[in-house]
């Protein structure tokens, strides 16, 4: 059972960088796509982007020019990183399988990132 | 953009069907798929590829997706049910539906 886990800072000062990983565990992270994806508190879903396991990346045109998403096949881990942090920012940052079709099959349990001085 | 619509709410009668659409320009030539979210839990995937289910999602799930409407369709509607459902479809990115909160009552 693929299983995957976010870990993040928790709190993020305005105008910073905000950077989670994901471990992936129960299967390889090769032959997929890997997704971020946010919820703000109360809000419905938004895909930040996604990589596939080759490096190739997609991003959210609203979100691309601050973000980030990097993979290390060696550690079975992807990243992001969101530059330029502010409030609006806060929200619960999950990462996901993301088969070949768009759909995601397994999501880790969301790491809470806040944005605030 | 492209932009997927769903209701705010739906209300169901335990032992009824429930129905929540999801609606975008021409969505019915992209695939659909539905994840069912309770609070403070990840979403989980309940329909991909338009009416496929995952293991161990009950049968009493569906999808149907033609025109500009998907729609997921939730038979003999028990207590366990009710979340929000957020409908999703591929369009150079992953785009998510507003959601619709289910309500058992």
């Amino acid at each position: 059972q693929v299983q995957l886990q976010e870990s993040g800072p928790g709190l993020v000062k305005p105008s910073e960088t905000l950077s989670v990983t994901c471990t992936v565990s129960g299967g390889s992270i090769s032959s997929y796509y890997w997704s971020w994806i946010r919820q703000p508190p109360g809000k419905g879903l938004e895909c930040i982007g996604d990589i596939y396991y080759s490096g190739s990346t997609n991003y959210n045109p609203s979100l691309k020019s601050r973000v980030t998403i990097s993979i290390d096949t060696s550690k079975n881990q992807f990243s992001l990183k969101l530059s330029s942090v502010t409030a609006a920012d806060t929200a619960v940052y999950y990462c996901a399988r993301r088969a070949r079709d768009g759909y995601f099959d397994y999501w880790g349990q969301g790491t809470l990132l806040t944005v605030s001085s | 953009s492209y932009d997927l619509t769903q209701p705010p709410s739906v209300s169901v009668s335990p032992g009824q069907t429930a129905s929540i659409t999801c609606s975008g320009d021409e969505l019915g030539d992209k695939f659909a798929s539905w994840y069912q979210q309770k609070p403070g839990q990840s979403p989980v995937l309940v329909i991909y590829q338009d009416r496929k289910r995952p293991s161990g999602i009950p049968e009493r799930f569906s999808g149907s997706n033609s025109g500009n409407t998907a729609t997921l369709t939730i038979s003999g509607t028990q207590a366990m049910d009710e979340a929000d459902y957020y409908c999703q479809a591929w369009d150079r990115i992953a785009v998510f539906g507003g959601g619709t909160k289910l309500t058992v009552l």
